[in-house]
């Protein structure tokens, strides 16, 4: 594909209600990954897809978050139970392979939670 | 974890000038990675270093590593206001990239 591309560009929930983020990595991608960056701060590490292995998981910062990856292509990160603090732009990238490679950005997906 | 430090914080040039940025690091790396990143949404790779290289260059960006310091610099020569953006080193560990928290970079025509 073009690019990496995620939906929606912007969500605006209630406190209580559950998301779900969609990422369409670069077609060959195999490497894709969920970052969340909070206002004038940098990039949180949420979680890492590569190729059929297990998920790296180790960023998520609470078990209302969780994350799939269909067909080692398409990503949806699911947020549940939304808190006012999870209110950031969520940020996905997909690479060649590992991190040691350049990884291509998506445009953000801005969450509000009022 | 290790993670990128990038400094200053914020730098405010003018046109023309060069901008300098600094990245401090806290382990060993295989490589260091330096992003740009227009207001607030998905950051565009600049340029990737590996360990064993000293000095990069790619058009007006000019990218240092000393392993012994842990410390890069990314270098923009000749700035224009369309180079304004947050710009972030990160550096493997594990399967991801860790940031630093980035450098404001404010050109002005």
């Amino acid at each position: 594909g073009a690019g990496v591309s995620q939906s929606p560009s912007n969500k605006v929930t209630e406190k209580g209600k559950d998301v779900e983020l969609r990422c369409d990595p670069i077609s060959g991608h195999t490497a894709l990954y969920w970052y969340r960056q909070s206002l004038g701060q940098g990039l949180e590490f949420l979680i890492y897809f590569q190729g059929n292995s297990a998920p790296d998981k180790s960023g998520l910062p609470s078990d209302r978050f969780s994350a799939e990856r269909t067909g080692g292509s398409v990503s949806t990160l699911t947020i549940q139970r939304t808190q006012q603090e999870d209110s950031a732009v969520y940020l996905c990238a997909s690479s060649l392979a590992s991190y040691q490679e350049t990884q291509y950005f998506g445009p953000g997906t801005r969450l509000l939670v009022l | 974890s290790q993670q990128g430090e990038e400094d200053p914080q914020a730098l405010s040039i003018q046109e023309g000038e060069n901008a300098t940025m600094n990245c401090s690091y806290k382990t060993s790396i295989n490589n260091l990675q330096w992003y740009r990143q227009n207001s607030g949404r998905g950051l565009v790779h600049l340029i990737l270093i590996r360990s064993n290289e000293r000095e990069k260059h790619s058009g007006r960006l000019r990218v240092t590593l000393d392993t012994s310091k842990k410390s890069s610099s990314l270098l923009i020569t000749a700035s224009r206001a369309a180079d304004t953006a947050s710009y972030f080193c990160a550096t493997g560990e594990g399967g991801n990239l860790i940031f630093g928290k980035g450098t404001k970079l404010s050109v002005k025509p």
